[in-house]
């Protein structure tokens, strides 16, 4: 079946990096976008950026210009996420969903998420 | 940037209870509008495409309507199953953006 399955859950210290793999299954992985969407804990969802697995060009939210990188291994259908320079405010869960590439523009499969967790 | 807004924050109703969530964004998205649940410590899961297109598998009870600014996403029925939260999500231009999601509970 069409899944997307996240690496485990991260702890941090302030000023670190994080990097979360997004591995597609079930389905030809450079057809679809991979988008990266958070969650902090009791609050709403926020995009961050998304890449295109067969071009690899990405596109991301400004406020995440220059701490966020999306590539990819078309080798084995996976997607990176790394986030750098940590504070405490990225304490969050990080999904990754994926977005055709033509047509309607929807998240239409998602990871399971990762919690990353940023404290001293 | 585009502004989502949805309303009301949270509602309260039963079993068998038609439910209406609005959403509003800040200028023009044409229908370009699509409608998520998300249950705890789960990932979102996409109800809605294109502000009125059921995606694959979901129920029926679930409808979505508008275009322009003004949305509704429609629980005809509702079941035990669907207390959530529903988040409304444009996708008309980067950055996509999403609304503040409403809360559906048991009354």
């Amino acid at each position: 079946q069409v899944q997307l399955v996240q690496s485990g859950a991260e702890v941090k210290k302030p000023g670190a990096s994080v990097k979360v793999s997004c591995k597609a299954s079930g389905y030809t992985f450079t057809s679809y976008d991979i988008n990266w969407v958070r969650q902090a804990t009791g609050q709403g969802l926020e995009w961050m950026g998304w890449m295109n697995p067969n071009s690899g060009n990405t596109g991301y939210a400004q406020k995440f210009q220059g701490r966020v990188t999306m590539t990819r291994n078309t080798s084995i259908s996976t997607a990176y996420m790394e986030l750098s320079s940590l504070r405490s405010e990225d304490t969050a869960v990080y999904y990754c969903a994926r977005r055709p590439v033509r047509g309607v523009s929807r998240m239409d499969v998602w990871g399971q998420g990762t919690t990353v967790t940023v404290s001293s | 940037d585009i502004q989502m807004t949805q309303s009301p924050s949270s509602l309260s109703a039963s079993v068998g209870d038609r439910v209406t969530i609005t959403c509003r964004a800040s200028q023009s998205i044409s229908s370009y509008l699509n409608w998520y649940q998300q249950k705890p410590g789960k990932a979102p899961k996409l109800l809605i495409y294109a502000a009125s297109s059921l995606q694959s598998g979901v129920p029926s009870r679930f409808s979505g309507s508008g275009s322009g600014t003004d949305f509704t996403l429609t629980i005809s029925s509702l079941q035990p199953e669907d207390f959530a939260t529903y988040y409304c999500q444009q996708s008309y231009s980067t950055p996509v953006t999403f609304g503040p999601g409403t809360k559906v509970d048991i009354k």
